[in-house]
């Protein structure tokens, strides 16, 4: 069975610092890998996505993460943090073989960005 | 944008009561996801269609849970009867379809409390 693994279920940060979020997961094939955001009072969105090729991914708001296999990572990064990037982050990994195809995420991190 | 629509937003009931939650996925959508998300925690899948058939119900807790998809449109959730740990966000979730890199768009949530 998959399963994914956030460092930090709290992170806070001043404005322009720049930001890393870890994410681990353990899956034995193929893997597609996610990072959703959860802003105060809306529904998750799709912040990134790797499926495949070039292990760096970019996102909406400035937002990029690295997908290392070896390490079996996949840590978000922004270089300079703003005041409306505070939210709930998830990592969720997707086995890329057969048709049930259902997110197993990681249980989050808030992430609060002090002005 | 098309959204995931669903209802109701909050639900309150008693132990071992009926509830029933509500999903229409964005038009076109093949696929479509219920998944749980208990407070501090990732969403966790409960069940995944595939037009009306169900792909994986794996995770559904099926002595309680139930849900369909007739139509191959919007589905319904139903817990019967509910228990005090089932109190969460209930999340609705469409994709275009599944052995893809489609991503899943998710819907507002249904927030349950069972007292």
């Amino acid at each position: 069975a998959q399963s994914v693994s956030q460092h930090n279920h709290h992170v806070i940060l001043s404005e322009a610092a720049s930001l890393e979020l870890g994410c681990n997961y353990s899956y034995g094939g193929t893997v597609n890998l996610f990072w959703y955001v959860q802003y105060p009072g809306q529904h998750l969105q799709l912040l990134l996505k790797y499926f495949s090729g070039d292990p760096l991914v970019k996102g909406i708001k400035g937002f990029e993460a690295e997908f290392i296999k070896s390490k079996f990572s996949f840590n978000l990064r922004k270089p300079s943090v703003q005041w409306s990037d505070t939210a709930e982050y998830f990592c969720a990994v997707k086995g890329s073989g057969g048709g049930a195809d259902g997110l197993t995420f990681g249980k989050g991190t808030h992430l609060i960005i002090q002005p | 944008e098309a959204e995931v629509a669903q209802s109701p937003r909050y639900k309150i009931t008693e132990k071992s009561q009926a509830v029933a939650f509500w999903c229409d996925p964005i038009s076109g959508h093949a696929t479509l996801y219920w998944y749980r998300q208990i407070l501090g925690q990732g969403p966790e899948l409960l069940v995944q269609f595939q037009d009306e058939s169900v792909v994986d119900d794996s995770q559904l807790p099926k002595d309680r849970f139930s849900a369909e998809r007739l139509k191959g449109v919007d589905s319904t959730l139903k817990i019967q009867p509910a228990e005090l740990g089932d109190s969460a966000m209930y999340l609705c979730a469409s994709s275009p379809m599944a052995r893809g890199i489609e991503t899943q768009y998710f819907g507002p949530g249904t927030r349950l409390l069972v007292l």
